[in-house]
């Protein structure tokens, strides 16, 4: 089984709808990060959460990690085409140590926007 | 701009064939890793680096080899390609420090036959 979890698989919005995205995890996450992948390309970093009940903002997507640290969601405002693409949370999922440095991977969830 | 650079796009290799898919970065980063993505699976591990000649496996190391000889470049190895390695190849980079902020290659599809 995953040790990440996202939710949904998949997702298909209107264009200016809002939208989240879900990562779960049964462990406490040391980090957890946001990635963008648009189709057929490499990733694209987008946001790092590390403590608990922490929210960042980048343009009109927000990312928040709950006070437990084992779930993250995403939320897009007013979605619009560009916004497109897989999204994949990644985390660091045992203790910060010097040569252990790799992230686990969610399974990703495909958005697509519709006009 | 950071720049990670995959060799291969697309590549068509045959079962039983020793398949190279080269890595470099451009920023002086300690840290390379070699994800394979899958549909269902999303981004496994295969192998990481956090200096030159040092390798660590990752969660699928299986059929898989690397070399990191220079610090810019990281190469994973295909000893004898099967159908299961037909994949979606990913590099990444990273500051040592700085495990989660990764620099992703454009990736290499490979396709076993």
């Amino acid at each position: 089984s995953q040790e990440l979890e996202q939710s949904p698989q998949s997702l298909i919005v209107q264009e200016g709808k809002n939208l989240t995205i879900n990562c779960t995890s049964s462990k406490t996450l040391y980090g957890l990060y946001w990635y963008k992948q648009k189709y057929g390309e490499g990733l694209i970093f987008l946001m790092m959460l590390q403590k608990g009940g922490e929210e960042k903002s980048h343009e009109k997507i927000t990312a928040k990690l709950d006070e437990k640290k084992q779930q993250s969601s995403l939320h897009i405002t007013a979605s619009q085409p560009s916004h497109a693409g897989i999204y994949l949370c990644g985390a660091d999922m045992t203790v910060i140590d010097f040569g252990n440095e790799k992230l686990t991977f969610g399974t990703g969830t495909r958005l697509t926007i519709i006009p | 701009d950071v720049k990670v650079t995959q060799s291969s796009r697309y590549l068509v290799k045959r079962t039983g064939e020793k398949v190279f898919l080269e890595c470099v970065q451009d920023m002086d980063h300690e840290n390379m890793f070699w994800y394979r993505q899958d549909p269902g699976l999303g981004l496994r591990l295969i192998y990481f680096s956090y200096d030159v000649k040092m390798k660590e496996k990752g969660d699928i190391p299986e059929g898989y080899s690397v070399s990191r000889e220079k610090k810019e470049r990281f190469s994973l190895i295909l000893e004898s390609a099967s159908t299961n390695q037909t994949s979606m190849y990913l590099c990444a980079s990273s500051f040592g420090g700085y495990p989660g902020e990764l620099f992703f290659g454009e990736g290499s599809r490979l396709t076993v036959l």
